[in-house]
């Protein structure tokens, strides 16, 4: 089944700069690839999402990136702010079943340095 | 926005117990899904759920787990006697239609098992 990997663990920025976090996957035929947002007590809610027909996306702030022939994916958040700290979860689904479940990475905990 | 809601928010039970996680998805979704997240881990797959079945499940889905859509608003997930590994934070999510419709997340339960 598919698998993905997310790096690093935790990450710490200073306000105003860039972070990015990575992830890997392992089925080639998964397409659709998810970025959600955890805050403490909160569920996850959806910040970005990509296509496999789509290389890069944008949404202000926030963009994701896409390699296909290496299976990698990647967030990328410019101008930090405190209220972009919070858990980041990649995940990655096939979507052509329906129902087709999310598999998630394990995370990565963002901490926005003042 | 539409949410959807957990109830409740903290669920405390002894080993052997049978608990009921309750969601109300959102109103026009049709797809609707359980992830767990035991503390420090992924979130996990459990199960989705479309048309009044399950559509698909995880190994983690056994016989002690089952779901449910009891009238046209609730989706709860019943384990039927909870072991102590099964403490974790439940989240519900709904998604509108099967092609790769993002996921809207509940705020979670997070259920001990003592």
């Amino acid at each position: 089944g598919e698998n993905v990997e997310q790096h690093p663990s935790t990450l710490s920025v200073q306000e105003g700069d860039s972070a990015v976090i990575k992830c890997t996957y392992s089925d080639s035929a998964s397409n659709y690839f998810p970025w959600y947002k955890q805050e403490l007590g909160k569920g996850s809610q959806l910040i970005i999402d990509i296509r496999s027909n789509v290389g890069e996306k944008k949404d202000q702030r926030i963009a994701v990136t896409l390699n296909k022939t290496a299976k990698h994916f990647s967030l990328h958040i410019t101008e930090t702010q405190p209220e972009d700290s919070a858990v980041y979860f990649c995940a990655a689904s096939k979507g052509y079943s329906s129902a087709s479940k999310i598999i998630f990475g394990s995370g990565t905990r963002l901490s926005i340095r003042p | 926005e539409p949410e959807v809601t957990q109830t409740p928010s903290h669920q405390v039970t002894q080993m052997g117990q049978e608990v009921i996680l309750r969601c109300v998805p959102i109103s026009n979704h049709l797809y609707f899904y359980w992830y767990r997240q035991i503390l420090g881990q992924k979130v996990e797959f459990l199960v989705s759920f479309y048309n009044n079945e399950i559509s698909e499940k995880s190994e983690i889905f056994d016989d002690q787990f089952s779901v449910e859509r009891p009238d046209g608003s609730n989706f709860t997930l019943k384990i039927r006697s909870t072991k102590l590994e099964d403490s974790a934070m439940y989240f519900c999510a709904s998604s509108e239609n099967q092609r790769n419709s993002p996921l809207h997340f509940g705020n979670g339960t997070r259920l001990t098992v003592t």
